[in-house]
């Protein structure tokens, strides 16, 4: 059953921030939440994982509302590389399978 | 570090026939996942393995498959007789023991079953 509910796509301008949201409204105290791309034909990539702080890396920044009920993450310059399937997982701690919903298709436009 | 390696990269053969997907994980990781992937499932977790164990294979559609890890660097999937609803991208996936620790996926290997 899927834990996360995404929107299943969203366009973004090239070069302007991309926000793509995330509902986990059931998220346990003990389960964090990732996010993983998949661009078209490859397997799926890690970008960033976050508990109830916000956390920001070289390619994006997690947002995570204080209840932990909700996340965005940003994609803060987008290129047309990052067109791709974003996927919102939420996993307790540990190396627990991830479980992967639909995903949002972001679409970068030029 | 070459990444988690997967052979073939493209595989396609008869209804029937026995079919092996391969893969490397990455030296050091101590788990090993593989999923599937079609248009109408999506990805989908078919077993993984801690230190060659496998922990997990509730995932597995059918008696047809079958997984195993000899070693710690290299793991198969089975398929036998393959039929053409196993047509699908099956992706390998590695980590390390940690409590954060991102999983690395392979290219996946394209089976088409005609």
């Amino acid at each position: 059953d899927a834990k996360t509910t995404q929107p299943p796509s969203m366009d973004c301008a090239e070069g302007r921030a991309a926000n793509l949201p995330c509902n986990h409204s059931t998220i346990s105290g003990n389960e964090y939440v990732y996010w993983y791309r998949q661009i078209h034909s490859q397997g799926p990539q890690y970008i960033i994982h976050g508990l109830k702080n916000n956390e920001t890396n070289e390619m994006a920044s997690l947002i995570i509302t204080e209840d932990r009920k909700s996340s965005t993450l940003i994609l803060p310059h987008a290129t047309l590389r990052d067109t791709a399937v974003y996927y919102c997982i939420v996993r307790v701690a540990g190396n627990t399978p991830l479980v992967f919903g639909k995903g949002t298709r972001l679409s970068v436009i030029a | 570090d070459a990444g988690v390696i997967q052979s073939p990269r493209h595989e396609v053969t008869e209804m029937g026939q026995e079919v092996t997907l391969r893969c490397k994980p990455i030296s050091g990781h101590d788990y090993l996942f593989w999923y599937r992937q079609t248009m109408m499932r999506g990805l989908e977790l078919l077993i993984y393995f801690n230190n060659n164990v496998p922990i997990d294979d509730s995932g597995m559609p059918e008696d047809r498959f079958s997984a195993k890890m000899p070693n710690a660097s290299f793991s198969t999937l089975k398929i036998q007789p393959s039929e053409p609803r196993d047509s699908a991208v099956y992706f390998c996936a590695s980590s390390s023991q940690g409590s954060y620790t991102e999983a690395f996926f392979g290219q996946g290997t394209r089976l088409t079953v005609v």
